[in-house]
């Protein structure tokens, strides 16, 4: 089975921009959460998506916003971006209707905010 | 709110044992995992445990737990240069409205 894919793997936007973070979770998964990392804070939880809603929310901002479809894919949206918003950010993704099954990471995409 | 804490370094030689420790504070935390992360690379998941298990083993690794003092513990056996990296206690309580919450990460080194 491939495993979580994440596109673009880097991204280098300026402050004000928009974004869009890509994610395909492994065939048959139905969550896909996605985190934040950066060296300061380390993971924060940004939000889960299951079943096309939004099931729980990390404490960010209004900017970050995400989306999933109807076959699982989901996408990440930051808006007004600021140069705190460089880091790492990883989907996970997991089979079953709980969040605590088991999460899967993707390689991640590596926002550059200028 | 929950905390997840680790030792930032470990360094073992080679052939030795790694023992790397975490504590968490929420009572409520059902899974415990252990991820590793390579230089560049996303998060690796390597082992989980219930936590109404005392311990599980997997090949190379072991985990403990002792629920009572929220201490959660992995040791890798005959540590190699491969086992380099960083690795993520993270747990996720009941409910996981959360998501995950994860310790800062230990950076393993292995010496020659």
């Amino acid at each position: 089975k491939a495993g979580v894919t994440q596109t673009p793997r880097y991204l280098i936007k300026t402050r004000g921009q928009q974004v869009t973070l890509s994610c395909s979770p492994i065939s048959g998964h139905r969550s896909v959460s996605w985190y934040q990392q950066t060296p300061g804070q380390g993971l924060q939880f940004l939000f889960e998506y299951f079943s096309e809603t939004q099931r729980n929310k990390g404490n960010f901002p209004g900017r970050f916003s995400g989306r999933q479809f109807s076959n699982s894919r989901s996408e990440m949206n930051v808006s007004t971006l600021e140069l705190g918003d460089s880091a790492l950010y990883l989907c996970a993704s997991s089979p079953a209707s709980t969040v605590t099954d088991t999460q899967y990471f993707g390689p991640g995409t590596r926002l550059t905010v200028l | 709110g929950e905390d997840v804490e680790q030792s930032l370094f470990l360094s073992v030689r080679e052939g030795d044992s790694s023992v790397i420790n975490c504590t968490y504070t929420d009572s409520s935390s059902t899974y415990l995992y252990w991820y590793k992360q390579e230089p560049g690379a996303g998060l690796q998941l390597l082992t989980y445990i219930f936590s109404n298990m005392d311990m599980k083993q997997d090949q190379r690794l072991t985990v403990l737990l002792n629920k009572k003092d929220k201490h959660l513990s992995l040791r890798i056996a005959d540590t190699q240069t491969g086992d380099s990296a960083i690795y993520f206690c993270a747990d996720a309580e009941a409910g996981g409205a959360d998501g995950l919450t994860f310790g800062k990460g230990t950076h393993l080194i292995i010496q020659p």
